[in-house]
Order: structure tokens, then sequence, then C-alpha cells
């Protein structure tokens, strides 16, 4: 069955670095998301993006976020400087239209020191 | 309350009960989905009913949905241990946004 893949599923980094989230959604769908889920609360959405570029974001997402697509199957959420408050599970999704299911991959969780 | 939120917060059974957990929402919907989150791990897609649909089974699972009360429940009938987990109902708006905005989610402990 096919499923989102997350790389790493663990990635500990000091307060200031870049990290960037590895995400290789469903192959034929065509839209992408971003969710992250801080210990012990609700699953937040960040971001959405379809047809190449953000078709949506949550004011969540400022400008130290951002996301690519470099090629056919990745899709990345990049943090330019972390901060504490950034540790949490973020977790990619894709479907393959409006009004379908979302599928999510097992996550990866960000631990900020 | 805020859109999508789950009641209750907690809920422990015995196996072989049912269990029935409620989703409260404030917005228009062309969806709900309910999903499973094992301790830790990845959210696992349940079911899915869309607006225009009452009650929708899969399984153990029945998921009503009432769009006057915007209001979803998701019945787990005979309920195993392994059943033990955090289930979170998500809506998808009929406008403007299309991801999905979770609940509080409702931790459930079935007792062996």
């Amino acid at each position: 069955e096919p499923e989102v893949t997350q790389t790493p599923s663990h990635q500990v980094t000091q307060m200031g670095q870049e990290v960037i989230l590895h995400c290789v959604p469903i192959s034929n769908h065509l839209y992408f998301y971003w969710y992250r889920q801080i210990l012990g609360q609700k699953v937040e959405f960040l971001v959405s993006f379809y047809n190449n570029e953000i078709s949506e974001k949550s004011e969540i997402f400022d400008d130290q976020f951002s996301v690519e697509r470099p090629d056919g199957s990745n899709f990345t959420l990049k943090i330019r400087s972390t901060k504490l408050e950034d540790s949490a599970m973020y977790f990619c999704a894709s479907r393959d239209s409006v009004g379908t299911e979302a599928f999510f991959g097992q996550g990866t969780r960000l631990t900020v020191v | 309350s805020q859109q999508g939120e789950e009641d209750p917060q907690a809920l422990s059974i015995q196996e072989g009960e049912n269990a029935t957990m409620n989703c409260s929402y404030k917005t228009s919907i062309n969806n709900l989905q309910w999903y499973r989150q094992n301790s830790g791990r990845g959210l696992v897609h349940l079911i899915l009913i869309r607006s225009n649909e009452r009650e929708k089974h899969s399984g153990r699972l029945r998921v009503t949905l009432d769009t006057s009360k915007k209001s979803s429940s998701l019945l787990i009938t005979a309920s195993r241990a392994a059943d033990t987990a955090s289930y979170f109902c998500a809506t998808a708006s009929d406008t403007g946004r299309r991801a999905l905005t979770f609940g509080s989610g409702t931790r459930l402990q079935v007792q062996p």
C-alpha cells in the first residue's frame, strides 16, 4: 500500500541552527501539507502546497519556515533558525484531490536544545 | 469551543465494550475525517464522511454526522486492547482553507 515517508524519524538540533525535514508523498498525489504537533497538544496546520507553490499557510508559518519540492518526489520543510518552541512532531501529508482523505507520514520528532 | 473539539478528553473502557467519541465544530465543512494516533506515532486515517452523508460504516467503526448541530460521533464496537490510542476528528472547510483543522482528541484506553 502506498505511504507517505518522512525522514529522519528524530532530529536533534541546536537552537539557531537550520533544519530540513524530508518527505516523500504518495506518487500520484497533488496536494501536500505540513502539520506539527507540540507534545500533548493538537495537530496544527502549517502550510499547503499545490502546483509547485504555497496555496495556503497558517500564522505559525512565518519567515523562518519554507517549503520546497526540489524534484518530482521530495517535499521538504526548512526551518532557518530553530527556536526551542519549534520542538514538536512534524507531519507531512498528501492527498490526490480536494475532498479526499489525507495520508500522513509517521512524523519527524524535532528536538531543539 | 474551538473547531473540531472532541469529548470526552479521555475514556477508559473494558475490552468488548463500545466506545463513543464526539466531535463538535463551528464552520461549514466539506467533509469530516477521523484519525487514530498511537502514542508518539503517526496519524492513521480511519474514515471520511462527507457533508451530505449522515452515517458511514467501516468494519467496527460507525461514524455519524449532523451538520445542523455541527457534530459528529465515532463509535467503535466490541473494542480491543489494540484500539488503545488517541482519536482525532479533523474537518475540511467547504470554502477557503482546504487543509484539515484538528480537534484536541480523545484518549481511549481499552483495558484487557
